[in-house]
């Protein structure tokens, strides 16, 4: 079961870029990256999905080195509707599927 | 509608006493999952059902015991709750195990244990 390793906290400003590096240095093979969001009050929504360079969709990108024992996310042009915790996960399939968050980053966007 | 649906939403209780908390989804996915988080946003897995069969159970205590009547309901409940036990509990579901699936979850119950 790889470990993944975040900030605990990040503010930015309305408009800015946030970049949010998860570390994961013992993933494996077949592991897939996957960040999920998650507002006050309400369970994680699955954000983005990768397993190596780069993906892009509607709300966020995904940047996965060559060595995948990092990645980041990326949001561009964040609003105050963005301030939420954000988990990187690294899935260890096997016999069992087998998911524990960590305790994320808070990530606070400030008017 | 609400895809991963769990009830109550809140839900306050005496040590001792015995609680039941419910899920279902309407999704047609075949795993389905009970995660626990505490005050610190740490997100642990309890148990996970495939096909209602049982594919994950972590160090829980046996106080607490999943059903799965069908593939669209997993129960929790739990015996002779102890204050520790307050947390919020969300119940997920994913079309299949694997390294790909995405996870779909409820709003969550937050167990309060006087």
């Amino acid at each position: 079961l790889a470990k993944t390793t975040q900030p605990i906290s990040m503010d930015s400003y309305e408009g800015q870029e946030v970049n949010i590096t998860c570390s994961h240095n013992n993933i494996a093979t077949n592991d897939y990256i996957t960040w999920y969001q998650q507002f006050p009050s309400q369970g994680p929504r699955f954000i983005i999905q990768g397993y190596k360079t780069k993906v892009t969709n509607e709300v966020a990108s995904l940047f996965i080195p060559a060595d995948r024992k990092s990645s980041t996310l990326s949001l561009p042009r964040v609003s105050l509707s963005d301030t939420a915790v954000y988990y990187c996960l690294v899935d260890s399939s096997g016999s069992a599927r087998q998911l524990t968050f960590g305790s994320g980053t808070q990530l606070t966007v400030l008017p | 509608d609400t895809a991963v649906s769990q009830t109550p939403k809140y839900l306050v209780t005496q040590m001792g006493n015995d609680k039941s908390i419910k899920c279902e989804q309407n999704l047609g996915h075949d795993t389905m999952y009970w995660y626990k988080q505490d005050s610190k946003k740490f997100l642990k897995i309890m148990f996970s059902y495939n096909n209602k069969e049982l594919i994950i159970n972590e160090t829980v205590p046996n106080r607490f015991s999943p059903k799965s009547p069908d593939k669209a309901h997993l129960n929790l409940h739990i015996n002779s709750l102890e204050l520790g036990d307050s947390a919020v509990y969300f119940c997920a579901s994913s079309h299949a195990q694997g390294p790909n699936e995405k996870l779909f979850f409820g709003s969550g119950t937050q167990l309060s244990v006087l």
